[in-house]
């Protein structure tokens, strides 16, 4: 069975523009979660969709949002992006139940923001 | 939120050894995970275990859930487990506003010298 697949796998923006990133989770898997990677803050939640709808959200500005397809593939945006934005952002997905839930995650998406 | 400590923060070692990471967390959850991430970024998993005991290989982890901590043994550690360990937890407290996803301890660094 595939893995979670990311892309694009790396990306370079400047200041004030907007990025989307894509997500295709593993067949079967209804959610799909997105984090942030820092070297400062570590390993943050920013959202989790399920069924097309966005059922978790963690602490982060509304510049950050996302969206679920009817296939689960998942997108998520960034708009007027800032220097801090530069991060590795990773994308996990699961079953989505709350009994079992594991999370596998994608390679991941380095971007730079210059 | 609920709080993840993982210690030590870094650990060298000589190939061969033995080691045992430690993640505490302060509530009770519902999904425990054991990571390892590799030097492009990604997040192997190594265990789902929110209780008990599993065994993979040279790995083995333990989470007694009632007094919030879970171990993971590494043994006879070679040149490749170098990298960074993270546990990740998944509350099992229902915040009101939607629980926060996963949330990552700051890791062990590991180096395993040949």
């Amino acid at each position: 069975k595939a893995g979670v697949t990311q892309t694009p796998r790396y990306l370079i923006k400047t200041r004030g523009q907007q990025v989307t990133l894509s997500c295709s989770p593993i067949s079967g898997h209804r959610s799909v979660s997105w984090y942030q990677q820092t070297p400062g803050q570590g390993l943050q939640f920013l959202f989790e969709y399920f069924s097309e709808t966005q059922r978790n959200k963690g602490n982060f500005p509304g510049r950050f949002s996302g969206r679920q397809f009817s296939n689960s593939r998942s997108e998520m945006n960034v708009s007027t992006l800032e220097l801090g934005d530069s991060a590795l952002y990773l994308c996990a997905s699961s079953l989505g139940g709350y009994l079992y839930n594991e999370q596998f995650f994608g390679p991941g998406t380095r971007l730079t923001v210059l | 939120g609920i709080q993840v400590e993982q210690s030590p923060p870094d650990l060298i070692l000589q190939e061969g050894a033995n080691s045992t990471l430690r993640c505490n967390f302060s509530d009770s959850v519902n999904n425990l995970q054991w990571f390892h991430q590799n030097p492009w970024g990604q997040l192997i998993n190594l265990f789902y275990i929110p209780s008990g005991t599993k065994q993979n290989g040279r790995l083995s982890a333990t989470t007694v859930a009632t007094e919030r901590y879970s171990l993971l043994y590494i043994s006879s550690s070679q040149t490749t487990d170098s990298g960074v360990y993270f546990c990740a937890v998944l509350s099992s407290v229902y915040s009101g506003g939607g629980a926060d996803g996963l949330t990552f301890g700051k890791g062990t660094h590991l180096i395993i010298q040949p």
